[in-house]
């Protein structure tokens, strides 16, 4: 069984720019979340979808972050402009159904803004 | 801000020693997870805790999960250069995980 695909694993901006990235959960996962691991901490939630409703974007920066999951399958997470601190590896992890918690892990995505 | 609290921060020990890491929270979870993750690597589950009291052995691993389910740790014995990793511990309410900030092991051969 595939893993979770992240794309691009690297990517350096400057401030200001935008970038887009993207998630491809294990095959028929209906649950997807994105996280932001910032060097020296654990991961932490920006959205939860499930399916291809937001479920929890309570943590999400919306005034420059944006991510969508429309035909409930891949996703894209946007930030925009990106600021210093948003430097970080972005992390996207699936979930199947049912009772499981159990959440499958893409490689991440490095950010590094300039 | 980081709901639940790991330490020590860093961990370097000889092959074959033992360590534990601690993982505690003033809040309560329905359960909690250990991932390991290496460098350029996400996280990988290693295991979850339910139950108040619980232990569970994994090979040379043994994760126990506190009586008020509020704090967990993770034993290993005669550790091995091939467990050097980030130990990270979640905890899980409503499928949603809150993780500590980690404890970065090194086995030194």
């Amino acid at each position: 069984e595939a893993g979770v695909a992240q794309s691009p694993r690297y990517k350096i901006i400057e401030k200001r720019q935008s970038v887009a990235f993207w998630c491809n959960p294990i095959s028929g996962h209906a649950t997807l979340y994105w996280y932001q691991q910032i060097l020296g901490q654990g991961p932490k939630l920006l959205i939860q979808f499930q399916n291809n409703g937001v479920v929890d974007d309570s943590q999400l920066p919306k005034d420059r972050f944006s991510a969508e999951r429309l035909k409930g399958v891949d996703s894209t997470l946007k930030i925009q402009p990106a600021k210093l601190e948003d430097s970080a590896v972005y992390l996207c992890a699936s979930r199947g159904g049912g009772s499981t918690d159990t959440q499958y892990f893409g490689p991440g995505t490095r950010l590094t803004v300039l | 801000t980081q709901l639940l609290e790991q330490s020590p921060q860093f961990l370097s020990i000889q092959e074959g020693e033992n360590l534990t890491v601690y993982c505690n929270s003033s809040s309560v979870f329905s359960s909690l997870q250990w991932y390991r993750q290496e460098p350029g690597e996400g996280p990988v589950l290693l295991v979850t805790v339910v139950t108040g009291g619980e232990v569970k052995k994994l090979k040379r691993l043994t994760f126990q999960f506190g009586d008020a389910r509020k704090d967990s740790s993770l034993h290993i014995t005669a550790a091995q250069p091939g467990d050097t990793g980030l130990y990270l511990c979640a905890g899980v309410v409503d499928y949603k995980l809150s993780f500590g900030a980690g404890t970065t092991v090194t086995v030194r051969a």
